[in-house]
């Protein structure tokens, strides 16, 4: 079964404060994604990683900057969280090449910047 | 460029009902397709899936079907229950050494008793 990991589920924090939201997988796949999901339900992909020390913006623009020094880890950072970085962010996973195109995703963290 | 269109919702059936949530896709290429689903305070999970043309996905009692002459993938179930009130996303990915995934904006389905 697939495993893809998010925590936390739900963040409310002040302004200005610095947050991480992780995700781990353990199915050892090379790709990982963040998506920023907003109310209307809309997808934008804003992070990916095609493997270890590999990053790219994705097609939104986003404050947020991600690592990944593990395989399986895959962090995302705010530096200073801001009103407007409410959302729901969800993190994905998939095989390397030409797997079927299938990405698993994680639950899901809610983010509430006061 | 590549892009996918699905159905706006909200949509809002009676229990038993048939439900069709149109998709139709613009590729560059030879794509593979998806249906993915989101239950409320969750992730998306994969539904169902079809890599060709004339492929036909299915899964839970949904199928779709990968048409090529109108680049479209709708999702049909012949009788709809309340646990299928969901966001449905209808996907693209041209695969390769990127594979990124091209996601419709998703259509609300509420099943009522």
């Amino acid at each position: 079964e697939a495993d893809i990991y998010q925590t936390p589920r739900y963040l409310v924090i002040g302004t200005g404060k610095k947050i991480t939201l992780e995700c781990s997988q353990t199915m050892g796949h090379d790709k990982m994604y963040w998506y920023q999901q907003d109310p209307g339900m809309e997808l934008h992909l804003i992070h990916y990683s095609y493997g270890v020390n590999s990053t790219e913006k994705g097609d939104l623009s986003s404050e947020s900057t991600v690592s990944r020094i593990r395989t399986e880890h895959f962090p995302l950072t705010l530096e200073s969280a801001r009103p407007s970085h409410t959302s729901q962010y969800l993190c994905a996973s998939s095989e390397s090449g030409f797997g079927g195109g299938e990405q698993f995703f994680g639950p899901g963290t809610r983010l509430t910047v006061l | 460029g590549n892009s996918v269109t699905q159905m706006e919702g909200p949509v809002t059936l009676s229990e038993e009902a048939f439900l069709t949530i149109n998709c139709t896709y613009t590729a560059t290429g030879y794509p593979s397709l998806f249906w993915y689903v989101q239950y409320p305070g969750e992730g998306l999970q994969l539904l169902l899936k079809a890599t060709k043309a004339d492929d036909k996905g299915s899964n839970k009692g949904f199928e779709a079907t990968y048409r090529k002459e109108t680049t479209s993938f709708h999702l049909e179930k012949g009788s709809v229950q309340v646990s299928d009130s969901a966001v449905y996303f209808c996907a693209l990915t041209l695969g390769g050494s990127q594979g990124n995934l091209i996601f419709g904006k998703g259509t609300k389905l509420s099943v009522k008793p």
